[in-house]
C-alpha cells in the first residue's frame, strides 16, 4: 500500500467554483503535513503546511483529521491560476529524513 | 522565497558522458534531497543527505551518486549518461525544528536529456 493516496483527477470546474481535494496517509505515526502545488514542467511549490486544529491561507483551507488518517484541501472562488497539480505531502515521526508524496490531484479551473 | 539553486537548468547531451548536476543552498539547511520526475508521473526520491559527509539511497534505484561535502552543496553525478537517464531532477532541502520537519524546499530542477 502507498504511503499516500490521492485521486489523480482530473478535476475540471468552472471559475469561481469551490473544489475540496482529500488525500490519505497509511502511516499512523505520520506528524508533518503539506499541501504542494505544481505546474506542469515546474518544480512543486508549498501552497500550506496543514496544522491540528485546521488553517486557512486566503481562498484556501486545508484540514486534518487524524482519526481517519486523511488531509483535505478546499479551494474557494476558484481562479483560473489555480490550474496546477496538488500533491499531498506527509513526513513521519521517528523518520525526519524522508517526506511521502501523493501522486497529485490535477485541477483544471475553466472560464 | 526559498534559496535553492539548480544548474544547469537543461541539459542535452550524448550518450556515456560523465555529468554532474549542482545543487546549493544558503538556508543552512541540515537536510538535503534529489528526485526524478517524469513528465505527468510523480515524484521519485533517489538520494538524501541529512548533514555532511551523510548521504543515504532513496527508494528509487539509480545509478547516480552524490556528495555531501559541505552543508550548503549536494550534487549529484551520473559518471556514463544513458537515454534511460533521460528525465527531471529536483533538489530539495528541509530543516529540523523541534520533534519534526519543516517543508521542503525545491529547486528549479535540471531537465536532462540523453541522446
Amino acid at each position: 500500500r502507498k504511503e499516500v493516496e490521492q485521486d489523480p483527477g482530473p478535476f475540471n470546474v468552472p471559475e469561481g467554483a469551490t473544489v475540496a481535494f482529500n488525500c490519505t496517509y497509511s502511516n499512523s505515526a505520520s506528524q508533518s503535513f503539506f499541501w504542494y502545488r505544481q505546474d506542469c514542467r515546474k518544480e512543486p511549490k508549498l501552497l500550506m503546511s496543514v496544522y491540528s486544529s485546521g488553517n486557512e491561507d486566503g481562498r484556501f483551507t486545508a484540514q486534518l483529521n487524524r482519526a481517519s488518517q486523511y488531509i483535505s484541501l478546499l479551494i474557494r472562488d476558484s481562479k483560473l491560476s489555480d490550474s496546477a497539480t496538488y500533491l499531498c505531502v506527509v513526513n513521519r515521526k521517528g523518520n525526519f529524513n524522508k517526506f511521502y508524496f501523493g501522486s497529485g490531484t490535477k485541477l483544471n479551473v475553466k472560464p | 522565497e526559498a534559496d535553492i539553486y539548480q544548474t544547469p537548468r537543461y541539459l542535452v547531451i550524448g550518450t556515456g558522458k560523465k555529468i554532474t548536476l549542482e545543487c546549493s543552498q544558503t538556508m543552512g539547511h541540515d537536510k538535503m534531497y534529489w528526485y526524478q520526475q517524469d513528465p505527468g508521473m510523480e515524484l521519485h526520491l533517489i538520494h538524501y543527505s541529512y548533514g555532511v559527509n551523510s548521504t543515504e539511497k532513496g527508494d528509487l534505484s539509480s545509478e547516480s551518486t552524490v556528495s555531501r561535502i559541505r552543508t550548503e552543496h549536494f550534487p549529484l553525478t551520473l559518471e556514463s549518461a544513458r537515454p534511460s537517464h533521460t528525465s527531471q531532477y529536483l533538489c530539495a532541502s528541509s530543516a529540523e525544528r523541534g520533534a519534526g520537519n519543516q517543508p521542503q524546499h525545491f529547486g528549479d530542477g535540471t531537465r536532462l536529456s540523453i541522446l
